[in-house]
């Protein structure tokens, strides 16, 4: 069964930027099948989705994180990441990665924790 | 304020039989889009429990099922057991903002 495991810093000060990355184990990336997406609830709250990365390097994003965000792919490594900039308290949330078959997310990280700070 | 509408809690004595309901808008179900419903225990990996509405991937028990109709959709779980006490997520596409999901469903096994 294919894994993804989310890591990146739990901690990112407010005006700077957040990185994070999936890594996929047990399934390669370059799949065509699937959309390689990111995911993330804030505290108390319901998911909301990133956005996603197709092997062939496409993106989509949501509309309203759009202007902040980058998604790639190193497939050598078989992983997939996230850049959002200029954070604010609002990205405090816990981030999923997760994989995409059809419209449904069939494989999940078990999330990171990240906190914005002032 | 989530996108799809699900109630934030509901409880049921082992054995019994609950249901998560999950309303949207023209925009995701009513606009003839698929529901998929996920189980989430805080700390783990999200698990896919129905996909396309109603199908069941492998593995899941068939105590578990999904309807829709129209804008609005529903996970029944049957014969309650303490292990499904969990968070219950429905998701769906939506034309403005491609993946939708809800609000959630804590889900109690009294």
């Amino acid at each position: 069964q294919v894994q993804l495991q989310e890591s990146g810093p739990g901690l990112v000060k407010s005006s700077q930027t957040l990185s994070l990355t999936c890594t996929v184990s047990r399934g390669s990336i370059r799949s065509g099948a699937y959309y390689w997406s990111w995911i993330r609830q804030h505290p108390g709250k319901g998911l909301e989705w990133i956005g996603y990365i197709y092997y062939s390097g496409t993106t989509y994003y949501n509309p309203s994180l759009e202007s902040r965000l980058i998604i790639s792919m190193d497939t050598s490594k078989n992983q997939f990441s996230l850049r959002l900039s200029s954070v604010t308290a609002a990205d405090t949330a816990v981030y999923y990665c997760a994989r995409r078959s059809d419209s449904w997310f069939d494989r999940w990280g078990r999330g990171t924790q990240v906190t914005v700070s002032s | 304020q989530s996108v799809l509408t699900q109630p934030p809690s509901v409880s049921g004595a082992p054995g019994q039989r609950v249901i998560i309901s999950c309303t949207g808008s023209s925009s995701n179900l009513g606009a003839g889009y698929e529901v998929n419903w996920y189980q989430h225990l805080p700390g783990t990996a999200p698990k896919l429990l129905i996909y396309g509405n109603n199908k069941r991937p492998s593995g899941v028990p068939d105590r578990f099922s999904g309807s829709k109709s129209g804008a609005s959709a529903s996970l029944a779980i049957t014969g309650l057991q303490a292990e499904d006490e969990a968070d219950y997520y429905c998701q769906s596409h939506d034309t403005s903002v491609s993946w939708v999901f809800g609000g959630g469903t804590k889900l109690t096994v009294l």
